[in-house]
Order: C-alpha cells, then structure tokens, then sequence
C-alpha cells in the first residue's frame, strides 16, 4: 500500500497565476476527493470523483477551480488566476466507494499553497 | 446545508486525564465518521459509526452514535502523550462527508 500521494508538497506563486495540482490515490480506490484546509478548520469538501465521473462540487467552489479525474486513476486540480484567499492546504483522499455509504477515507500529505 | 459542530474547540489535559470531545450535526446522519490529524500531519481515519446509539471502543478509544443519529462523541480513558493532535467527526447525510473544526487535544507530561 504506497498510500495517497500528491505533487508538489508546497507551492508557491503570485497573485493571478494559474496553479495545478496532483493527486495519485491508492490503485485499488475508485472514489477521489479534493479537500482544501485552513489553518484551525477542518478540511472543506471542495469535489469528488466515482472512477473519471465527477459526481458532485461544492457550491461554494469558484468557477477558478477545476478538477480531472481523465482516466479513472490520477486526478488534477486547477486554480486560474489564484486570489490570496487561495491560500490553504489542498487535501486529496481516496476510498473505495459502493452505493450511497461513505467508505473510510484515506488521505494524502497534501499541498500547501501560498498566494503572494 | 448541512452542519458539523464540535466542541470544546482546544483542550488542554494533564498527561493521565480523560477527554471528551463532542459532535453535532444540524441534519440526521447516516454515519459519522472520526479522523485524527497530528500537528503538521493529513487525517488519519480512525473509525466509522453507522447504527443509532452505536459504541464502539478501541484500547482507551470510545466512541458512541447518539440514539437520534445526529450526535457523537469521542472519550479517551488516561490521555497519553501520544494522544496529541486534532480530531475531527465527519457526517454523512444526502451530501458528501462534512467535517467539524476539530478538538485540538494537548496532554501536558
């Protein structure tokens, strides 16, 4: 089990750049999610993938945010035009998923980014 | 939409001490999750409550699921050091998990 791995550990970049991120889940998991977490927060669910379906985004995420998942394996996630309120952990996990029951997940070390 | 609250928000207990860390949803759950995050770590999972008024235990970890499904807590019998760290309910209703702020849990030797 190589567990979930993401890519690149830290990011750093100004204001108005476009930022993209990348997340390995474990082989055998079908369901991806991308988290974001502030400091003192709990991760805030941001989208999830069934294999390369993406089944729900939260209402809260910017039209600046995108996510892939193309081939049911890997996924990206893409900022445009980052704003300093950008700044935050990104946070990947992976479950197995059946039916409507949430699966525990498992995370990756996420990617830190900042906005200068 | 769904909400996921905790509390208390810190708590600081002398090394031996139990701990308490409580979490309500605003909708009924279909499960609750529970994670732990180590200063500087990512959320490791530690356990998954489905049934109304559900305890599950693990060594000095236990965990109940109100009888209502809209409640649950965390009890840690005789804190350790290695106790430290954040933990997080994550609720399941209609939507994806929604986590609470988390407990930080400090254990002072």
């Amino acid at each position: 089990d190589t567990g979930v791995s993401q890519d690149p550990r830290h990011k750093i970049t100004k204001r108005g750049q476009n930022v993209t991120f990348r997340c390995d889940p474990i082989s055998e998991h079908n369901r991806l999610y991308w988290y974001r977490q502030t400091l003192g927060q709990g991760p805030e669910f941001l989208t999830y993938f069934q294999n390369e379906a993406q089944l729900e985004k939260s209402r809260l995420l910017s039209d600046r945010f995108s996510a892939e998942r193309p081939k049911g394996s890997f996924s990206t996630l893409e900022i445009q035009r980052t704003e300093q309120g950008d700044s935050a952990m990104y946070l990947c996990a992976s479950s197995l998923g059946a039916g409507s029951r949430d699966q525990p997940q498992h995370f990756g070390d996420g990617t830190r980014l900042s906005i200068l | 939409g769904q909400q996921v609250m905790q509390i208390p928000q810190y708590q600081h207990v002398q090394e031996g001490e139990d701990f308490t860390t409580y979490c309500n949803s605003s909708t009924t759950l279909s499960n609750i999750q529970w994670y732990k995050q180590r200063p500087g770590g990512h959320p490791v999972f530690l356990i998954q409550l489905v049934k109304s008024g559900e305890v599950k235990k693990q060594k000095r970890l236990t965990f109940q699921f109100g009888e209502a499904k809209k409640n649950s807590s965390l009890h840690i019998t005789a804190t350790q050091t290695t106790d430290v760290g954040t933990y997080f309910c994550a609720g399941s209703g209609n939507t994806p998990l929604v986590f609470g702020k988390g407990t930080r849990l400090s254990v002072i030797a």
